[in-house]
């Protein structure tokens, strides 16, 4: 089957515009997963959904950042008013909640360049 | 929290043996992952260790010392391809709402 999916793959915006991500997740998968990886950086843990909800938002560098998941799949990851720190690669994972050892499938990631 | 701690490079000669190491520290401890990731691609899945000792698929291996709060990855017969960044993720509040607190990685590079 299809493995995850982001889109677009690359954006490059000016600073101060707004920016959404979009993240498809395997289907059937619950639980669903935003992060962060700056150039030859980890991964930095945005937001984590279960369903729809997001036990876990912690992650979220500020709030200028906000995520949501409809319909118990397709998740969407907003920027507003952009920053140059906010460059990066955006990662989008799923995995099967309750699985004990939480394999996460990565999607390819959102290419994000501010200038 | 959470954190780990991995070399940040490591470098091996081909058809030999290297061992990734991971410390870690962490509140409510399920499991630790790894996951390899090759320049400009996405992390995939490697191993997972819930138990302490050492969990063997193909030429790599995962261990995991509970009492320590320690791990390795331990990579055999190693190959050009297997030059990638090795990430070592800790899984906390267990069943239900797990999460993943990734390492820094580990950036390996292999020479002929």
């Amino acid at each position: 089957g299809a493995g995850v999916s982001q889109s677009p793959s690359n954006k490059v915006t000016e600073k101060g515009k707004d920016v959404e991500l979009r993240c498809d997740p395997i289907s059937g998968h619950t639980a669903l997963y935003w992060y962060r990886q700056s150039l030859g950086q980890g991964l930095e843990f945005l937001i984590y959904f279960q369903g729809n909800s997001a036990p876990d938002k912690s992650g979220l560098p500020s709030d200028r950042f906000s995520a949501e998941r409809t319909g118990g799949s397709v998740s969407t990851l907003t920027i507003q008013r952009t920053q140059q720190e906010d460059s990066a690669v955006y990662l989008c994972a799923s995995s099967l909640a309750g699985r004990p050892y939480n394999e996460q499938f990565f999607g390819p990631g959102t290419r994000l360049t501010v200038l | 929290g959470q954190s780990l701690e991995q070399p940040s490079e490591v470098t091996a000669v081909e058809g030999a043996i290297v061992q990734i190491n991971c410390t870690y520290q962490t509140s409510g401890f399920y499991g630790l992952s790894w996951y390899q990731q090759h320049d400009g691609g996405a992390p995939t899945f490697l191993s997972y260790n819930a138990l302490d000792g050492l969990e063997e698929t193909g030429r790599f291996s995962s261990f995991l010392s509970r009492s320590d709060s320690y791990g390795y990855l331990l990579l055999q017969e190693l190959q050009m391809k297997d030059s990638a960044s090795y990430f070592c993720a800790v899984i906390s509040e267990g069943f239900g709402n797990e999460k993943l607190t990734f390492g820094t990685g580990t950036r390996l590079t292999i020479i002929p």
